[in-house]
């Protein structure tokens, strides 16, 4: 069985400023991560994963994460958040070649000041 | 462009009536999930289905929630009767093996029971 802790349940910060979204899971196989974006009144979609090969994966919008086994931590950062960033953000696992279903963290709330 | 979608976006109903949720999956998508979200409990996956199979409904209350997969092309989530503990947004999301375990959520649905 996996688990995912977002250790952070919001994150304000200003807008320009630079931000990173901490998720650690624990699992006893290998595993996908991934992170989904919430924004208001919509569904989770898929905004970056890591499958394998190069631990840093980005996105197109900027956004990077980078698996870390040893410390087993998939953190998001961006160097620069706009205002429309302001979102909730999950962290999720799955362990390849098994049942298919992800574990979700509680997600993180990001708030975007201007 | 591609998009699971959920019908009826809102519903308001009363204590006890029946209520049912539909889906319709990302064409070719084999894996089906439904899942529950509250700012209490978080997102709570009640039930998954691959190649229309039910292999998991686990989160779901069996004493009046039901989910079927008559065909490929439609889910549905039923629950009867309904309490006021059921309100929440209901997503349902597709995916699959060739998708490499990313999953594809719908806009939800949105249920208040009063």
């Amino acid at each position: 069985a996996q688990s995912v802790t977002q250790l952070d349940s919001q994150v304000p910060v200003f807008e320009e400023a630079p931000v990173e979204l901490r998720c650690n899971y624990s699992s006893s196989v290998s595993v996908y991560l991934f992170w989904y974006v919430q924004y208001p009144n919509q569904g989770l979609q898929l905004l970056l994963k890591y499958l394998s090969g190069s631990t840093l994966v980005k996105s197109i919008n900027g956004f990077e994460a980078e698996f870390n086994k040893s410390q087993t931590s998939f953190h998001l950062r961006k160097p620069s958040v706009h205002i429309s960033d302001t979102a909730e953000y999950f962290c999720a696992v799955v362990a390849p070649g098994g049942s298919y279903i992800p574990t979700f963290g509680r997600g993180t709330s990001l708030i975007v000041h201007p | 462009d591609a998009r699971v979608t959920q019908t009826p976006r809102h519903k308001v109903t009363e204590m006890g009536q029946e209520v049912t949720m539909r889906c319709q999956p990302i064409l070719g998508h084999n894996t089906v999930f439904w899942y529950r979200q509250t700012m209490m409990q978080g997102l709570e996956l009640l039930a998954y289905f691959r190649n229309r199979a039910p292999l998991d409904d686990s989160g779901m209350p069996k004493d009046r929630f039901s989910a079927e997969m008559p065909d490929a092309t439609l889910a549905t989530l039923k629950i009867q009767p309904s309490e006021p503990r059921d309100s929440a947004v209901y997503f349902c999301a597709s995916g699959s093996r060739q998708g490499q375990y990313e999953q594809y959520f719908g806009p939800g649905t949105r249920l208040t029971v009063t």
